[in-house]
C-alpha cells in the first residue's frame, strides 16, 4: 500500500534560516504529492503540490520537487519567518479514489 | 479558493452522549467528503469516505455504529459520534472534493473540530 515517511521533528530554527523537511514515499503507479500546513488550532491548508515527476511545487517561498528516482518530495525554504511556525504534513494521493495518505507531520518552530 | 466549513469548532460533551459534527462545502458541490481523526502530535488517520446519496465507506478498524456518517446533499456531510467516551476525544477534520473539477487532485479541508469527552 501507499505510505509516506516524513522527517520527525520538532524542528527549531532561527528566523531567516534555511529549512529542509524530508519526505519520501512508497506508492504504486504515479501518485500526486502534496505538502499541507496546519497552524495552531486550525485545519489543514494546501501549501503546494506536484502531480508528475520533476514537477516543482512552490508557494509562499516554499518549494518541493517531485523526484521519482529517489521517491522523494522534500520541502525547502530559503529564509523562514516566525509566521512559518506550524506543523507540516507530506501527503500523497494515488489511484483514482482521492484518498490522501499523510506522513506523521513535522512541527516547525521559528524563533525571532 | 474553495471553502469547507466545519461546525462546531470545539465541543465538550459528557460521556455517553452523542455529538454531531457538520462539514459543509460553501462554494462548491462535493461528491465525496472524507473524515479524518488526528491524535495529538500524530498524523491524520482517514476514518471514512462519504459519498453523496450512498453509504459511507469505512476504513479498517473504524466502528461504523459508533461513527455515523451521513452525506445527504452535495454540500453537507455529518459525523455523529454516538455514546461518546473519553477515548473518543480527538481532533476531527473533514475534507471535500469538488464535484465539478473532475480532474482536480486537490481536496479542501475544514478547520477541524476539537471534541473533548468528559
Amino acid at each position: 500500500g501507499n505510505s509516506v515517511t516524513q522527517m520527525e521533528g520538532p524542528v527549531t530554527l532561527s528566523e531567516e534560516a534555511f529549512l529542509t523537511i524530508n519526505c519520501t514515499y512508497t506508492a504504486t503507479g504515479y501518485p500526486s504529492l502534496f505538502w499541507y500546513v496546519q497552524y495552531p488550532g486550525e485545519g489543514l491548508q494546501l501549501l503546494l503540490k506536484a502531480t508528475k515527476a520533476d514537477d516543482k511545487g512552490s508557494n509562499k517561498g516554499f518549494e518541493a520537487t517531485y523526484r521519482k528516482e529517489t521517491t522523494s518530495f522534500h520541502l525547502e525554504k530559503g529564509s523562514v519567518q516566525v509566521s512559518d511556525s506550524a506543523v507540516y504534513f507530506c501527503a500523497l494521493k494515488g489511484g483514482s479514489n482521492y484518498k490522501l495518505t499523510f506522513g506523521k507531520g513535522t512541527l516547525l518552530t521559528v524563533n525571532p | 479558493g474553495a471553502v469547507v466549513s466545519q461546525h462546531p469548532s470545539w465541543v465538550i460533551c459528557k460521556s455517553g452522549t452523542s455529538v454531531k459534527i457538520e462539514c459543509r462545502s460553501l462554494d462548491f458541490q462535493a461528491t465525496t467528503m472524507f473524515w479524518y481523526r488526528q491524535f495529538p502530535k500524530q498524523s491524520l488517520m482517514l476514518m471514512a469516505t462519504s459519498n453523496e446519496g450512498s453509504k459511507a465507506t469505512y476504513e479498517q478498524g473504524v466502528e461504523k455504529d459508533k461513527f455515523l456518517i451521513n452525506h445527504a446533499s452535495l454540500t453537507l456531510s455529518t459525523l455523529t459520534v454516538t455514546s461518546a467516551h473519553p477515548e473518543d476525544s480527538s481532533f476531527y477534520i473533514c475534507s471535500a472534493r469538488d464535484r465539478v473539477a473532475a480532474g482536480s487532485t486537490e481536496a479542501f479541508f475544514g478547520q477541524g473540530t476539537r471534541l473533548t469527552v468528559v
